[in-house]
């Protein structure tokens, strides 16, 4: 079975400052996706970054990039010149195509970001 | 599109009592997700349907908690009896296929705060 781990639950950074946030999964298929959502107060779930586990490449969002190592599994956010609207929980996820061609998403336990002024 | 709705946003409830949460997908979406949030365990897939076939419950943690799809725009997650451990959030999410991208995209509701006292 999948797994997603995010082993910081909580972190801060200050304005204007770049932090990462870490994401470890485990999985024996060759092909997937990942993603970054983003959870501010509100609780609505919103699409920051994705990924194709068979694209070498980065994926880059504006101020928001991955770190995507897909020997280590390991894909880590990165959020250039913090702003205070970036303060939210970060969950990874993981998507692979199911036996019935159906999608299913794994998410971590999320990563508390605070931005400090 | 007025996207995933749950209803209701808020629900306290007494333990012992049925509880049932309320989903309408997005119009197209075949997939549909039940996820439930806490501070522990971060966001749990609890079941999901393609083509209102639930395909996978065994995140359901017990017997108590059964979901229902009967049509494409409607499905219900149901609690009986409730427990106070089984307070949380609960999300809906339904997904498409992304024709320019290949992958589904999940759309996530608002979610319903659940407290059961």
């Amino acid at each position: 079975a999948q797994t997603v781990t995010q082993s910081q639950p909580e972190m801060s950074v200050q304005e204007a400052e770049t932090v990462t946030l870490s994401c470890t999964y485990d999985t024996s298929e060759n092909n997937y996706y990942l993603f970054w959502y983003k959870q501010p107060p509100s609780r609505q779930m919103i699409l920051v970054i994705r990924q194709e586990a068979y694209k070498q490449q980065n994926a880059t969002e504006n101020r928001f990039s991955v770190n995507f190592q897909k020997a280590a599994k390991s894909f880590s956010l990165k959020i250039s010149d913090s702003q205070l609207g970036d303060t939210a929980m970060y969950f990874c996820a993981f998507m692979k195509q199911g036996d019935s061609g159906t999608y299913k998403y794994i998410f971590g336990t999320g990563t508390r970001l605070k931005v400090l002024a | 599109d007025a996207g995933v709705i749950q209803s209701p946003r808020h629900e306290v409830t007494e333990m012992g009592q049925e509880v049932t949460l309320r989903c309408k997908p997005i119009s197209g979406h075949n997939s549909l997700f039940w996820y439930r949030q806490t501070m522990m365990r971060g966001l749990e897939l609890l079941i999901y349907f393609n083509n209102n076939v639930p395909i996978d419950d065994s995140g359901m943690p017990e017997d108590r908690f059964s979901a229902k799809m009967p049509n494409a725009s409607f499905s219900t997650l149901k609690i009986q009896p409730s427990e106070p451990r089984d307070s949380a959030v609960y999300f809906c999410a339904s997904s498409r296929m992304d024709r320019a991208l290949g992958v589904e995209k999940l759309f996530f509701g608002s979610g319903t705060q659940l407290s059961v006292l």
